[in-house]
């Protein structure tokens, strides 16, 4: 099993382009969930997903969309980018109240 | 949302010391698990205890849980230098799907 991959592992983006980060598991987990981390702080959750079909907002959802159309693969949206939302991104997954499995983190930068 | 706070902030032993990490928190949670990061890296699992459980180890690892106290602490006996890391908690809030992370403890085991 590979687990849970995440592509890009870096990205640099100028302010107000839009790109969308990839995040695929293959252990037919029905929970999947992005998070951001910034420098000397811990993860903040941004948005995730019970279930194909079935998305919503964490604590920090603003300027991200989502969307869950298989079990696999839970892709997250910037629309806009701002230096604000300059990041290392981890998506994970896991069964209801089980361990979480985190990708290895996109690290993007928002000039 | 109300998340776990990691004390101390920091932790700096010598090789071989042990090192304790604690969680607090404030509601009532399902089960309560800790993570490690190395620098720049993904987020590993080490344990997770449920809210009916009081102790659990994992080779070198002990966690233990008191819901009376809402507090939980992580051990680590007889450490190495690879143990150097941030070392997180992680709730999930009673009837909640969430997940909420601390900001750490940042331990340096100096060989």
């Amino acid at each position: 099993n590979a687990g849970v991959t995440q592509t890009p592992k870096f990205q640099v983006l100028k302010t107000g382009q839009s790109m969308t980060l990839q995040c695929a598991q293959d252990m037919n987990h029905e929970y999947m969930s992005w998070y951001r981390q910034d420098p000397g702080m811990g993860l903040r959750l941004i948005h995730y997903s019970v279930g194909a079909g079935i998305t919503d907002q964490g604590e920090v959802p603003n300027g991200y969309n989502v969307s869950r159309s298989t079990t696999e693969d839970f892709p997250l949206r910037l629309l806009s980018a701002a230096p604000s939302q300059t990041s290392v991104y981890f998506c994970a997954s896991n069964r209801r109240e089980e361990t979480q499995y985190f990708g290895p983190g996109t690290r993007l930068l928002v000039l | 949302s109300q998340q776990g706070e990691e004390d101390p902030q920091a932790l700096s032993i010598q090789e071989g010391e042990n090192a304790t990490m604690n969680c607090s928190y404030k509601t009532s949670i399902n089960n309560l698990q800790w993570y490690r990061q190395n620098s720049g890296r993904g987020l590993v699992h080490l344990i997770l205890i449920r809210s009916n459980e009081r102790e659990k180890h994992s080779g070198r690892l002990r966690v233990t849980l008191d819901t009376s106290k809402k507090s939980s602490s992580l051990l680590i006996t007889a450490s190495r230098a690879a143990d150097t890391a941030s070392y997180f908690c992680c709730l999930t809030q009673g009837g909640s799907e969430k997940l909420v992370f601390g900001k750490g403890t940042k331990l340096t085991v100096n060989p």
